[in-house]
């Protein structure tokens, strides 16, 4: 089944303390991202990778690293996680071609006590 | 800056036709999308537009007018399962990454 997968799914955690949400697809794409969901604000994009070893900040990425060692894998990583980053996140992936199609893991809720 | 607005709710009846309408200005433009969230649920595709007109599928038909930064998303049919969130989103490059996505408009479908 053709999927991308996140995990945690949700984590509480606290001020400081690094974290990674990985997030894996198996359908062979070029393209990833990481979004950011709020309320009332839509999905913000924290980072996107155009292919291994590519990636560039979105509209959001202070507080964010990311990687892209191999192309099914795309981690987000907190180096020092604050309460402003408590969100719901969403990783991305989509083909070459311009489908417009983004395909999103379940999601990964955090909040930063 | 780069901006998406969209009525932030809408309600109607089973069986009924909802417009849900998108307005943009974005540094970029080469598509618009729409996406349905249900609530505890990841953004499902629904359509793409990068031309002017009407898309049409199934129940569900998008369309665009470039030259009035302007869309909307139409549902036709409503059900119960149809109540969800609505999200436009803009493809900003070229490349098929980037997007900025609206304010998501809050769909009820009444019995």
């Amino acid at each position: 089944e053709a999927q991308v997968t996140q995990n945690p799914r949700y984590l509480i955690t606290v001020t400081g303390k690094k974290l990674t949400v990985t997030c894996s697809q198996n359908m062979n794409h070029e393209y990833m991202s990481w979004y950011r969901q709020d309320p009332g604000l839509g999905l913000r994009q924290i980072y996107y990778s155009m292919n291994v070893e590519v990636t560039d900040k979105g509209d959001v990425p202070e507080g964010y690293k990311v990687s892209r060692k191999e192309k099914r894998n795309f981690p987000l990583i907190l180096e020092s996680p604050s309460p402003n980053q408590t969100s719901l996140y969403f990783c991305a992936s989509s083909k070459t071609e311009n489908t417009g199609e983004l395909f999103f893991g379940e999601g990964s809720r955090l909040t930063v006590l | 800056g780069q901006s998406l607005e969209q009525p932030s709710e809408v309600t109607a009846v089973e069986g009924a036709i909802v417009q849900i309408n998108c307005t943009y200005q974005t540094s970029g433009f080469y598509g618009l999308s729409w996406y349905q969230q249900h609530d505890g649920g990841a953004p499902t595709f629904l359509s793409y537009n990068a031309l002017d007109g009407l898309e049409e599928t199934g129940r569900f038909s998008s369309f665009l007018s470039r030259s009035d930064s302007y869309g909307y998303l139409l549902l036709q049919e409503l059900q119960m399962k149809d109540s969800a969130s609505y999200f436009c989103a803009v493809q900003v490059d070229n490349y098929g990454q980037n997007f900025v996505f609206g304010p998501g408009t809050r769909l009820s479908v009444l019995p």
